[in-house]
């Protein structure tokens, strides 16, 4: 079942923009990761988040995450043709192991 | 290092014919994952193992569906009798020990059942 529900669906914007991705979720968490899937390809893991921070940084890469309203959200700061790709949110329980994803948004960069 | 590894790439059978996937994972890594993604229903895990032991199932479909790990390097998914609804791309991922660690996942398999 996904706890995972990402907004929006779809996102196009031009090379140099920002895009900015949400993920909001239903049940307690120990920590919410973020993958990128291309076309054809597996999931790649971006960046892991724990319950007890609310941002992180990774290269072009910020997310944060509010336990209180149970949400996240992913930024690429100026994004680039390479980041067209899907992106996921995915979390894991406490005392659990398991991810459980989202539907993903489809992100779409523009030359 | 190499990554997970799955086999076939892509596998076009008829149904009710017996497929099997492959997966080798990550050395070291002590948990296994097998997922299934669709268009419907996205990605969803379906079973994972611990040590070669199988800890959660619950995501398997029904009975026509198996998985086994019997050494550490080498797990298998295998569906049989196959049906058309089973069509899908079946990934596998594999994770080290603790906690707080992503999953790495392999390329999949695309399967298609005429």
């Amino acid at each position: 079942s996904q706890q995972g529900e990402e907004d929006p669906q779809a996102l196009s914007i031009q090379e140099g923009e920002n895009a900015t991705m949400n993920c909001s979720y239903k049940t307690s968490i120990n920590n919410l990761q973020w993958y990128r899937q291309n076309s054809g390809r597996g999931l790649v893991h971006l960046i892991l988040i724990r319950s007890n921070e609310r941002e992180k940084h990774s290269g072009r890469l910020r997310v944060t995450l509010d336990t209180s309203k149970k949400s996240s959200s992913l930024l690429i700061t100026a994004s680039r043709a390479a980041d067209t790709a899907s992106y996921f949110c995915a979390t894991v329980r406490s005392n659990d192991y398991k991810l459980s994803f989202g539907a993903g948004t489809t992100v779409t960069v523009r030359a | 290092d190499a990554g997970v590894i799955q086999s076939p790439r892509h596998e076009v059978t008829e149904m009710g014919q017996e497929v099997t996937l492959r997966c080798k994972p990550i050395s070291g890594h002590d948990y296994l994952f097998w997922y299934r993604q669709t268009m419907m229903r996205g990605l969803e895990l379906l079973i994972y193992f611990n040590n070669n032991v199988p800890i959660d199932d619950s995501g398997m479909p029904e009975d026509r569906f198996s998985a086994k790990m019997p050494n550490a390097s080498f797990s298998t998914l295998k569906i049989q009798p196959s049906e058309p609804r089973d069509s899908a791309v079946y990934f596998c991922a594999s994770r080290p020990d603790g906690s707080n660690q992503p999953q790495h996942f392999g390329d999949g398999t695309r399967l298609s059942i005429l």
